[in-house]
């Protein structure tokens, strides 16, 4: 079955423990992404990767860093996770990063709470 | 800079009825327009996009969508509403041959009443 992964769903962490959540697909996708959702904002993006070992800043890149070291993984990593970065996350890939037609197919979310 | 704007937050409909769900866009050059639903404790998913060409573009579960360049709007819409339709859909925009960014509306909550 086509689908994007995502690890853990849920977690509950304390300010400036170091947290990565992990980003899987098994759709041979160019593109990756992540997003952040919360209340009355949509989705923004985090962060997007283009192909291997390219990645680039999206609207909210502050306190993230990203790695695409391979096509199938695009972990996203909260080196000092503060309290503003309580939401819930969405990791998003489609198959040809040019094709601005294609919609991209989502993971079904962690919940990050950071206390 | 695109942005999409859905300016109700919540819409309630009876099961039965038609329902729509209003979206306009900003975008400097011609669009990409895609609606994704979202159901509790799910990601998104994909229900339709207009490219090009006809204005009224069908997608899943019987929803379709009217592109109106002139009023820069996406409505979504449904003849009739089922109970089952009950979710968070978000309207997203993204510039031809652009290569990196979905701008997404900030989502509007369906209910339809039995």
């Amino acid at each position: 079955e086509a689908q994007v992964t995502q690890n853990p769903r849920y977690l509950i962490t304390v300010t400036g423990k170091k947290l990565t959540v992990t980003c899987s697909q098994n759709m041979n996708h160019e593109y990756m992404s992540w997003y952040r959702q919360d209340p009355g904002l949509g989705l923004r993006q985090i962060y997007y990767s283009m192909n291997v070992e390219v990645t680039d800043k999206g609207d909210v890149p502050e306190g993230y860093k990203v790695s695409r070291k391979e096509k199938r993984n695009f972990p996203l990593i909260l080196e000092s996770p503060s309290p503003n970065q309580t939401s819930l996350y969405f990791c998003a890939s489609k198959g040809n990063s040019l094709h601005s037609n294609q919609p991209q197919h989502f993971g079904d979310g962690t919940r990050l709470s950071i206390l | 800079a695109q942005s999409v704007a859905q300016p109700e937050d919540q819409v309630n409909v009876a099961e039965g009825n038609p329902l729509t769900v209003k979206c306009t866009y900003s975008v400097s050059g011609n669009p990409y327009l895609f609606w994704y639903v979202q159901y509790p404790n799910r990601g998104l998913q994909f229900l339709l996009k207009y490219i090009t060409g006809d204005n009224l573009v069908k997608g899943s579960y019987g929803f379709e969508a009217e592109f109106n360049k002139s009023q820069t709007s996406f409505h979504l819409k449904k003849p009739s509403a089922l109970v089952s339709d009950s979710a968070l859909y978000f309207c997203a925009v993204t510039l031809q041959g652009s290569a990196r960014q979905l701008t997404f509306g900030s989502g509007t909550q369906l209910t339809v009443l039995p």
